[in-house]
């Protein structure tokens, strides 16, 4: 059962240049989520989807985009990378609104941005 | 908006210590309550959560935490710690409101087991 899969894991992109991570789940989970991890701040949120066909801006949605392709897979766009985006972001997702459960996480993408 | 603070940011204990890792969050409403641990290089993995019923959760690993209603706070303990607990700690809080909820996340906590 492979749960949260992401693409790539290590990045290094020049400033201005564009790429798109790809996050897939096979857990049926409706929601769906990007974060960025940085130290000393843990976990920040980017954009969500609560569920298929519909996206929402997190904590810290500048200079991203996001696509919820179907049901599986959520990606997450950087149009024109800039070093403030050096990060490890990580993808997840969760189960149907209101039921409870908890959010099962990818192996993250290290991103640099030089 | 919901909140979420982990006061000890970086703790160095020996095998065999005991562990406190403090958690509180703000939001007036009912809520879930998750731990997470990330080993190093690895990505974020659940070690108990609180959805109702027993404060007094265990969880993977010999870890437990328990929810203190009236504090806010939803600590995680171990009674003795080994190497291998080496790991950053999150805590993570959502609402149980109708609709759709985030999960917010604490900034961490790193946690150093010298054997």
């Amino acid at each position: 059962n492979a749960g949260v899969t992401q693409t790539p894991k290590f990045q290094v992109l020049k400033t201005g240049q564009s790429m798109t991570l790809q996050c897939a789940q096979d857990m049926n989970h409706n929601s769906m989520y990007w974060y960025r991890q940085d130290p000393g701040m843990g976990l920040r949120l980017i954009y969500y989807s609560a569920s298929e066909g519909t996206t929402d801006k997190g904590e810290v949605p500048n200079g991203y985009n996001v696509s919820r392709l179907n049901k599986r897979e959520f990606s997450l766009r950087l149009e024109s990378a800039a070093p403030s985006q050096t990060s490890v972001y990580f993808c997840a997702s969760s189960g149907k609104t209101g039921v409870n459960t908890e959010a099962f996480f990818g192996q993250g993408t290290r991103l640099t941005v030089v | 908006a919901q909140s979420v603070s982990q006061h000890n940011h970086h703790v160095i204990l020996s095998e065999a210590a005991s562990l406190e890792l403090g958690c509180n969050y703000s939001y007036g409403g009912t809520v879930n309550l998750f731990w997470y641990v990330q080993y190093p290089g690895q990505h974020l993995q659940l070690l108990l959560k609180y959805f109702s019923g027993d404060p007094l959760v265990k969880g993977i690993k010999g870890f437990e935490a328990e929810f203190i209603k009236s504090k806010f706070s939803f600590n995680l303990r171990k009674p003795s710690v080994q190497w291998s607990d080496t790991a950053e700690y999150f805590c993570a809080v959502n609402s149980k409101n109708t609709g759709f909820q985030k999960l917010v996340f604490g900034t961490g906590t790193r946690l150093l087991v010298s054997p």
